[in-house]
């Protein structure tokens, strides 16, 4: 079946400092991939939707120039926190879907981020 | 808007108790639902899924069927086990690639 895999799984990084999250689809093409949130015993906030091969549709209220992403291939969207800071400490997650269809998403298996 | 509620937690259940949480949910169109579970530490996993009214999705013992009348998508199991303690989320999707989740439920299963 359809793999995601997302690393690292957790990254701990000084404050100020920028980490860089990756997710692959790793036996199917995502055309687009999604970024999501979640803070401690709360739902998934959707980021962003990364489009391969063009700029990335942020959420309204998420900023842009700190979470930086990337979907460079069909296969690869990364996630960069820039500057980062404690409250950016958060699980963060991405799925992708292999084409557009009424259809459950696979999801990555998370990354844990603790900014000190 | 599109929105889905589900039943605070948390749930806790001695082994072999029946399961229910709660489901329902606000869209326009006709979406399909599914339930999520996510377990500590981990990303989430599709559990089951229904892509329209009447559909029955089930999984590893748990079902949860499409209810249009009522908007509704309760998960149910019959006899629950330790390893089902997790955190189950319900979702709905248009088709517009965006899914909507409900705010989960944690479910606590004691031997």
């Amino acid at each position: 079946g359809a793999v995601v895999s997302q690393h690292p799984s957790r990254v701990i990084c000084k404050s100020g400092t920028s980490v860089k999250i990756e997710c692959r689809s790793l036996d199917f093409q995502a055309t687009t991939m999604f970024w999501y949130r979640q803070f401690p015993k709360q739902s998934l906030m959707l980021m962003a939707t990364s489009n391969e091969g063009s700029k990335a549709t942020y959420e309204q209220g998420v900023e842009k120039d700190k979470f930086l992403i990337n979907h460079a291939s069909l296969t690869l969207s990364t996630l960069t926190v820039t500057s980062a800071h404690p409250e950016d400490s958060s699980f963060y997650i991405c799925s992708a879907a292999a084409s557009q269809s009424n259809y459950g998403y696979t999801f990555g298996s998370g990354t844990r981020l603790t900014v000190v | 808007g599109n929105s889905v509620t589900q039943m605070e937690g948390p749930v806790t259940l001695s082994e072999e108790a029946f399961l229910t949480i709660n489901c329902t949910y606000t869209a326009t169109g006709y979406p399909s639902l599914f339930w999520y579970v996510q377990y500590p530490g981990e990303g989430l996993q599709l559990l089951l899924k229904a892509t329209k009214a009447d559909d029955k999705g089930s999984n590893k013992g748990f079902e949860a069927t499409y209810r249009k009348e009522t908007t509704s998508f309760h998960l149910e199991k019959g006899s629950v086990q330790v390893s089902d303690s997790a955190v189950y989320f319900c979702a709905l999707d248009t088709g517009g690639f965006k899914t909507i989740f409900g705010a989960g439920t944690r479910l606590f299963v004691k031997a």
